[in-house]
């Protein structure tokens, strides 16, 4: 597609129940990051794809957290168990080549999943 | 801990006048910098980026950044705002030779009001 999609745009969750979110990048982009974003502050990195190897996870902030990529596309986020502490936006971001250190490589962002815990 | 600080957290500016927002980075080595910007109810926009090169870059919408490596900074300037500005504006940084160098790093980010 022409941009990054992220769906559901909102969702309510129960305190203690799982939910998932999914991130469609745009076609060909090797590389996917998502992020969570607090109210008023800035995106804290959480996971980064290359492909569909996981090479970083050291911003998941607990084991309840989950990540995967499998075909090297689309990427879904789970939280099992959610907390009140989870409730913000998640946001994912693709790049077209491996790692962020060319200059010709930048994050492309989506509108991001709002996650609300009661 | 590495770190981007902005020390704006509000700002409020009439419509023409002259912007500048700070931003600090904590990292000796070699960095790769951005500004993001958030129009309400938008996703994350590239405004501009530094890699290497001339200190002072341009991005979109009339805004430009310079990066001073002796004081850790990266602030963004605009000449002259509009009403349109008015959005959150993040600045971010890579650090090139960290262990986290596949990460882009964000401040907490500065609102941006303009009165018409």
């Amino acid at each position: 597609g022409a941009g990054v999609s992220q769906s559901p745009r909102y969702k309510v969750a129960k305190r203690g129940q799982d939910v998932a979110l999914r991130c469609d990048p745009i076609s060909g982009h090797v590389s996917l990051f998502w992020y969570q974003q607090a109210l008023g502050q800035g995106p804290e990195f959480l996971t980064y794809f290359q492909n569909e190897a996981q090479l970083d996870k050291s911003g998941l902030p607990s084991d309840r957290f989950f990540a995967e990529r499998p075909e090297g596309s689309v990427s879904t986020l789970k939280i099992q168990r959610t907390q009140q502490e989870d409730s913000a936006v998640y946001l994912c971001a693709s790049s077209l080549a491996a790692g962020l250190d060319s200059g010709a490589n930048v994050l492309t962002f989506g509108a991001g999943s709002r996650l609300t815990v009661l | 801990a590495q770190s981007v600080s902005q020390h704006n957290h509000h700002v409020i500016l009439s419509e023409a006048a002259s912007l500048e927002l700070g931003c600090n980075y904590s990292y000796g080595g070699t960095v790769n910098l951005f500004w993001y910007v958030q129009y309400p109810g938008q996703h994350l926009q590239l405004l501009l980026k530094y890699f290497s090169g001339d200190p002072l870059v341009k991005g979109i919408k009339g805004f430009e950044a310079e990066f001073i490596k002796s004081k850790f900074s990266f602030n963004l300037r605009k000449p002259s705002v509009q009403w349109s500005d008015t959005a959150e504006y993040f600045c971010a940084v890579i650090l090139i030779g960290y262990s986290s160098a596949s990460k882009i790093i964000f401040g907490s980010g500065t609102r941006l009001s303009i009165r018409p």
